[in-house]
């Protein structure tokens, strides 16, 4: 089945404690995304990959990094989390063209 | 800069009913604008997209439609469904240069049984 798996699912962290959100995707897109989702926001993209090795910054990357050694894996990294980084976060990927797909989510607290 | 506007920002209609929501963009130079739909607990999901070529596009009960000189698209439910009820959010692209979408901020979409 063609999909979008992020890990965890769920996660409830203390400030400044690093922590990595998992990202893999088994359509061999080239283009891969994070988002976060907060109320009345909308998505907003964090970081983007347009292929191996090549990342760049969205609209919100303060505060994450990301990394892209393989294809089908992109995860996302919080070094030092703060309480604003509270949030609902996706994973994307897609081929050209623009049609993206989205992961389940990662809902992470940071207390 | 680049924005999406999405109104309304709640919606709720009878079953049966029609659903419209609407939005507009400012970068002249977007040429795709997919449609999502999510549901409680779970990613969004594309429903359908249209293509700056194209001024209306149909599937089943669902269409778009595109206003590249006003800069505005709008999503049609028609003989909407318990199961229609979700959160829409509408997005802009640049075609695929770059694959970035700028997302609307979300219709909370009711369908009452």
């Amino acid at each position: 089945e063609a999909q979008v798996t992020q890990n965890p699912r769920y996660l409830i962290t203390v400030t400044g404690k690093k922590l990595t959100v998992t990202c893999s995707q088994n359509m061999n897109h080239e283009y891969m995304s994070w988002y976060r989702q907060d109320p009345g926001l909308g998505l907003r993209q964090i970081y983007y990959s347009m292929n191996v090795e090549v990342t760049d910054k969205g609209d919100v990357p303060e505060g994450y990094k990301v990394s892209r050694k393989e294809k089908r894996n992109f995860p996302l990294i919080l070094e030092s989390p703060s309480p604003n980084q509270t949030s609902l976060y996706f994973c994307a990927s897609g081929a050209s063209g623009d049609t993206q797909y989205f992961g389940p989510g990662t809902r992470l607290t940071v207390l | 800069g680049e924005n999406v506007e999405q109104h309304p920002s709640t919606l709720s209609v009878q079953e049966g009913d029609s659903a419209v929501i609407k939005c507009t963009y400012s970068d002249s130079a977007s040429n795709y604008f997919p449609w999502y739909k999510q549901e409680l607990g779970k990613g969004p999901q594309l429903i359908i997209d249209i293509r700056s070529n194209v001024g209306e596009k149909k599937d089943q009960r669902i269409a778009v439609t595109l206003n590249k000189t006003a800069k505005h698209f709008s999503l049609h439910i028609t003989e909407t469904q318990p199961e229609d009820s979700a959160v829409y959010f509408c997005a802009e692209g640049d075609g695929g240069a770059t694959n970035k979408l700028i997302f609307g901020t979300g219709t909370l979409l009711a369908v009452q049984p």
